[in-house]
This record gives structure tokens, sequence and C-alpha cells, in this order.
């Protein structure tokens, strides 16, 4: 089992700003199967990146992920209000475990 | 409408069995392998089952913290996929999603909550 370690736990910017957020897994990932999700409260998470850097349908270009083997980024160029959310990074194909999450928040 | 739909949470004791199901539309619902995530007030996503289409024989997956206790099944010809939980614990408690796989998690429903008490 692939163990996720996501840094840090919460992020505090503006609006405006370049978010940062990291996931380390325990042992390299395959073919870069990474996923990263948004989740805002009372709702499901949102598929933002697969394949550790490839964004799904309609999600902004302001929204990056990078990253391989065991080392994985999602970058937020410009934080938009509506981004101020919780992220989830998630290997997929082989192992399905959740990193513990990264809280952005509004500074 | 492409979507899945949960349904069946609720209030049940502890040590009773509860089952949730999916229900999906708008895709091939037979040939995709189907997942389950629950989130506990608070805390972040926790996988807990999967099973793979007919191709692969029905496989099914769980976590250790709900192995034994949790089933997965679906119904092809209901386009359904469902959760048996049994001998639920207070830790239990949390929002229950399904999702579709598509290699990866790309299709989540909003959720049904099931809380564990007496």
């Amino acid at each position: 089992e692939i163990v996720l370690t996501q840094s840090p736990a919460t992020l505090s910017l503006f609006p405006g700003e370049r978010a940062t957020l990291s996931c380390w897994a325990s042992q390299p990932i395959s073919n870069n199967f990474l996923t990263w999700f948004q989740q805002k409260p009372g709702q499901a998470p949102r598929l933002l990146i697969y394949g550790a850097s490839r964004r799904a349908t309609g999600i902004p270009d302001r929204f990056s992920g990078s990253g391989s083997g065991a080392d994985f980024t999602l970058t937020i160029s410009r934080l938009e209000p509506e981004d101020f959310a919780v992220y989830y990074c998630q290997p997929y194909g082989t192992s399905w475990t959740f990193g513990q999450g990264t809280k952005v928040e509004m500074k | 409408e492409v979507q899945v739909v949960e349904s069946g949470g609720g209030l049940v004791q502890p040590g009773g069995s509860l089952k949730l199901s999916c229900a999906a539309s708008g895709f091939a619902f037979s040939e995709l392998t189907m997942h389950w995530v629950r989130q506990a007030s608070g805390k972040g996503l926790e996988w807990i089952a999967r099973i793979r289409d007919k191709a692969y024989g029905y496989a099914t997956e769980y976590p250790a913290s709900v192995k034994d206790r949790f089933t997965v099944s679906r119904d092809d010809s209901k386009n359904t996929v469902y959760l048996q939980m049994n001998n639920l614990k207070t830790e239990d408690t949390a929002v229950y999603y399904c999702a579709r796989e598509a290699f990866y998690l790309d299709l989540w429903g909003r959720g049904t909550r099931v809380t564990v008490s007496s």
C-alpha cells in the first residue's frame, strides 16, 4: 500500500497569491498515476488533475500539476476566492489511499 | 445526465447493519469499476471499497479498516452498486460517497450520511 503525505496541512494565503501544495509517496507511483481533488464544505470531491499533470475537463489553467516518481506538486498560480478549499492527492491503479489533505485558507 | 446517486444512509445502532445503494445513469455502468469512499465530519477522505466489472470477475478490494465487515456488490441489470455494512461502529459515522473509476475517480455522487449511535 502506498502512503501519501501532504504538506503543509494548512496554507494561509491572500487571493491572487500562488499556492504550492506537496504530496510525497512512500514509494514511487507507477506511470505517475496520481490525481488531485478539490473539496469544498458540504460538497463531493472534484477531480482537478490526473496523470500527475493533466487537467480534468473544465479545470482552469491556473491549476497545474507536476512531479514524478514519489514527489508531486499542485500549483495554483493565482488564487481566486473560489479556490479556498481542501485539496487531496490520491494514487490510482494499484493503490487508492488518499493523502490527509491540505487546507488552503484565506489570510 | 451522467451521474451517480447514493441512498440508504441513516441512523443505526452500534453493532447494527446498513446497506447503501448507488444508482448510476448516463454511462456504460456494466463496463466500469466502482468505488466507495467515506468522510467523517471534519476529517479527510478514506477509500473503503472497489468492485471491478464482469470482465474482471467482479473482483473486490478493501482496506484493512473495513475488510470482513463491509461488502461491496453490484447489479448491472439495475446499474447499481451496493455497500453492505455489518457490525457497525461509532467510528463508521461518515458521509459515504460512490465514485466511478475511469482509470481514476472521475465522477462522484453527493454522498449519503451514516450515523452510528445509540
